[in-house]
């Protein structure tokens, strides 16, 4: 398997455009996690899906993020409008969850600059 | 709010020193301790994930034991390598999902 595969690998956009990350997972897993890098705070959980079903999106920062699974290989997050403090490095992770604590493998990020 | 801790920050050492680092978490609502190396440019890569008081890892030079009384997690590499430059991240795992990840600790090792 080619492990997680995010797209774009980088993103430039101006403020107000929407941007649309993209996240294929392994596949088999049952478990897909977005996160956020930034400097101040860190890797962040957005959110995270099961079987295609949103679990918890109590991480997601505002309205202005979307995020789907229409199907288990395919992810999208959405940032509509972006703006310049969205700018950040945006991990796609899955997992089996055969067992509760299995690890994760995360894509390579997509890093977004919002100008 | 639950709060995850590394130190140190950073960790500057030389080829062949062994080094640790401590990772703390809340000694509450633990479900799992996760401990990822994550090299610039790259993705982070799973190393652990432990569960049990007293568990210790092992991966190569690379080791980890768990005190989920105490709240705290050591990381050990032994005899460090040029190749073991990296930030370590530590991530506690509440239940449902919610890993919270510290900052990291920021290893670099000189031939």
């Amino acid at each position: 398997d080619a492990g997680v595969i995010q797209s774009p690998r980088h993103e430039v956009t101006e403020m107000g455009q929407e941007v649309t990350l993209r996240c294929k997972p392994i596949s088999g897993h049952d478990y897909l996690f977005w996160y956020r890098q930034t400097m101040m705070r860190g890797l962040e959980l957005l959110i995270y899906f099961n079987n295609n079903v949103p679990i918890d999106d109590s991480g997601m920062p505002e309205d202005r993020f979307s995020a789907k699974m229409p199907n288990a290989s395919f992810s999208t997050l959405k940032i509509q409008p972006s703006e310049p403090r969205d700018s950040a490095v945006y991990f796609c992770a899955s997992s089996s969850g055969r067992e509760r604590w299995t690890e994760a493998f995360f894509g390579q990020g997509t890093r977004l600059t919002v100008v | 709010i639950l709060n995850v801790e590394q130190s140190p920050q950073s960790l500057h050492v030389q080829e062949g020193d062994s080094t640790n680092f401590t990772c703390s978490f809340p000694s509450s609502n633990f479900y799992a301790l996760h401990w990822y190396r994550w090299e610039t440019a790259k993705s982070p890569e799973a190393l652990f994930v432990m569960t049990l008081n007293g568990d210790e890892k092992k991966k190569g030079r690379i080791s980890a034991t768990l005190n989920t009384k105490e709240g705290y997690s050591y990381l050990y590499i032994k005899g460090s390598q040029p190749e073991d430059s990296a930030t370590y991240l530590c991530a506690f795992d509440t239940g449902g999902f919610k890993t919270i990840f510290g900052a990291g600790t920021r290893l670099f090792v000189k031939a």
